[in-house]
């Protein structure tokens, strides 16, 4: 299983653009990176998942560099609401098990 | 659909009791995973299923730890006897597929005294 990296905490302030970058460097070809995001006292929600390039939803864009070492997921105009703990997973659509790494905690302030 | 359902919300038992959370995934979904979170050691996996078969449980701390799925829409996490060090969120998911995206439920806090 690839192992992830990612920061462990992050500040920002409402309205800002904030950008989660996860390390991936043994990275298999099969692999998919994943991201969910986790409220206190819930399971974590799945927010966007992508191979390579870009990829952009209604709640995020997930921006995946030609060799896919890492990835950068990508919060617009963050709010209060937006405070969770962020996890990069990488793994392959069969055979692995999905395995969350330590996340790194978002604080939105005011 | 509802979700995933995990019950019961909260559990408080004393060390040595029997515990037995409940989950029923999404429907028509293949996969059932049980996580278990703690502050010290993040979200870990302790079992997954596929089509009701357990496919992997080396995430399971002991032998304390049992886990199964009748049929595809209940699977039941039983701690046997219970230990304060079980204390955490039980989280079940499921998905269509493996790796595939995961649906949370919304977790079981188990304290045991």
């Amino acid at each position: 299983l690839a192992k992830t990296t990612q920061p462990i905490s992050m500040d920002s302030y409402e309205g800002q653009e904030v950008n989660i970058t996860c390390s991936h460097n043994n990275i298999a070809t099969n692999d998919y990176i994943t991201w969910y995001q986790q409220f206190p006292s819930q399971g974590p929600r799945f927010i966007i998942q992508g191979y390579k390039t870009k990829v952009t939803n209604e709640v995020a864009s997930l921006f995946i560099p030609a060799d896919r070492k890492s990835s950068t997921l990508s919060l617009p105009r963050v709010s209060l609401s937006d405070t969770a703990v962020y996890y990069c997973l990488v793994g392959g659509r069969r055979g692995f098990k999905t395995i969350f790494g330590a996340g790194t905690r978002l604080f939105v302030k005011a | 659909d509802a979700g995933v359902i995990q019950s019961p919300r909260h559990e408080v038992t004393e060390m040595g009791q029997e515990v037995t959370l409940r989950c029923k995934p999404i429907s028509g979904h293949d996969y059932l995973f049980w996580y278990r979170q703690t502050m010290m050691r993040g979200l870990e996996l302790l079992i997954y299923f596929n089509n009701n078969v357990p496919i992997d449980d080396s995430g399971m701390p002991e032998d304390r730890f049992s886990a199964k799925m009748p049929n595809a829409s209940f699977s039941t996490l039983k701690i046997q006897p219970s230990e304060p060090r079980d204390s955490a969120v039980y989280f079940c998911a499921s998905s269509f597929g493996l790796n595939e995206k995961l649906f949370f439920g919304s977790g079981t806090q188990l304290s045991v005294l």
